[in-house]
């Protein structure tokens, strides 16, 4: 089993519309959690950190789940620019790496 | 933008030889990690440097090493270089271990 579970997709949403993403990760001892954006041939960018009260950027929010192992991201009034891949990531206490799941890949249309 | 940066570009290499990739981390960064993406996946752990040292290691054959400088650069070196050695390599640097990372650009290697 992956450390780090998502759903490749893609999504092929229309502009404004509503979409999630969910990923789920393996280990317990997990205590960091973040949404990476990458677009095509280009390098990751980091989205946003995930915190347990779940947290808000503009129209992206994110939600942390601990119990379940459990991360979500959800983007609102989708935008044609939105279209990449965002790949969950967490990172494990005591070692320190970043453990990126495959991505989950957006297609917003006009 | 971004301000890790690495080189070169662009690589091709035949199987067996080595390579040496090599990244400029943002200024005050003291943790740098690199990466392995292979087309279609998220990024693999190769190993993560902090303060010169090496402070973690992903599930990568001792063929693969790096080194970390003061002055906030690092090398990735791979040694006798495989086919499946293709693909997109990373560098990401940090404040400290375990924050978000911020990227480079990536250096793209083709093992022929």
């Amino acid at each position: 089993r992956k450390e780090v579970e998502q759903d490749p997709g893609p999504f092929n949403v229309p502009e404004g519309a509503t979409v999630a993403f969910n990923c789920t990760y393996s280990n317990s001892a997990s205590q960091s959690f973040f949404w990476y954006r990458q677009d095509c041939r280009k390098e990751p960018k980091l989205l946003m950190s995930v915190y347990s009260s779940g947290n808000e950027d503009g129209r992206f929010t994110a939600q942390l789940n601990r119990a379940s192992q459990y991360i979500s991201l959800l983007i609102r009034d989708s935008k044609l620019s939105d279209s990449a891949t965002y790949l969950c990531v967490v990172n494990i206490r005591s070692s320190y790496k970043l453990i990126f799941g495959s991505g989950t890949r957006l297609l917003v249309r006009p | 933008e971004t301000g890790v940066t690495q080189s070169p570009t662009h690589l091709i290499k035949t199987r067996g030889q080595q390579v040496t990739l090599r990244c400029s981390s943002q200024s005050g960064h003291n943790t740098v990690s690199w990466y392995q993406q292979a087309l279609g996946q998220g990024p693999q752990f190769i190993f993560q440097y902090y303060r010169e040292e090496e402070n973690g290691r992903g599930n990568f054959p001792p063929r693969f090493s790096g080194l970390q400088f003061p002055n906030y650069s690092s090398e990735l070196n791979v040694n006798a270089l495989e086919l499946d050695d293709s693909a997109l390599y990373l560098c990401a640097s940090s404040f400290s271990p375990g924050q978000g990372e911020d990227f480079g650009p990536g250096t793209r290697l083709t093992v022929t």
